[in-house]
């Protein structure tokens, strides 16, 4: 089974409006970190948010949140007031705190352009 | 800016051939970590190095090896390339096993194999 999930290839958000990036994911292990990545065309994974699997509350940085639903195993990335910047693929990620290394599981990711 | 460095940025090498890419970790980190980026999908974790050892290896092949130096630089050596051994390589660094919040990436290495 995929460990993690993004079921959205492609994405249009008109600048200044918000839009939500989905992910889903798949683990046993009790403890986990969840992360966003931004993947600009020139190649660099900059990253964006990190959830905790016992973090009670959603973590938030700047203009990025992470909508986590643990029951329902996702982790969204909402980013508000898109801006023209925002435009590259963004990949979920999760690591699984069992392994004793950063063993990092990415999904296929989500490109996003917005439209000015 | 993250403070990793790659190195070589592109390079194209024919099949059966061997390549050497090469990682500056972020200063204070002892982690290193190497992905396989092939198009259209996301990174793949080869396997990282902590303190100059191998400590964790995803589903790569032995031709697939590496090295960290004693100021925690690290090499990724491919042997034998095959033409689906084309892909962008991405180098991380962390501090301590790196099992904190982020790991940091370099830009990466595209290699082409034809």
């Amino acid at each position: 089974a995929q460990k993690i999930t993004q079921t959205q290839p492609g994405m249009f958000v008109q600048e200044k409006e918000a839009v939500t990036l989905d992910c889903t994911y798949d683990t046993s292990d009790p403890s986990y970190g969840l992360f966003w990545y931004k993947q600009p065309s020139s190649g660099e994974m900059i990253f964006l948010i990190y959830q905790g699997s016992y973090d009670q509350q959603n973590a938030t940085e700047g203009r990025y949140s992470l909508n986590f639903q643990k029951a329902r195993k996702s982790a969204n990335l909402v980013i508000s007031a898109s801006q023209l910047g925002d435009s590259a693929m963004y990949f979920c990620a999760m690591r699984e705190i069992a392994y004793n290394f950063n063993k990092f599981y990415f999904g296929s990711g989500t490109k996003l352009n917005v439209k000015p | 800016e993250t403070g990793v460095t790659q190195s070589p940025t592109h390079l194209i090498k024919t099949r059966g051939q061997q390549v050497t890419l090469r990682c500056s970790s972020q200063s204070g980190h002892n982690t290193v970590s190497w992905y396989q980026q092939a198009l259209g999908q996301g990174p793949q974790f080869i396997f990282q190095y902590y303190r100059e050892e191998e400590n964790g290896r995803g589903n790569f092949p032995p031709r697939f090896s590496g090295l960290q130096f004693p100021n925690y630089s690290s090499e990724l050596n491919v042997n034998a390339l095959e033409l689906d051994d084309s892909a962008l390589y991405l180098c991380a660094s962390s501090p301590d096993r790196g099992l904190g919040n982020t790991i940091y990436f370099g830009e990466g290495s595209w290699l082409t194999v034809v």
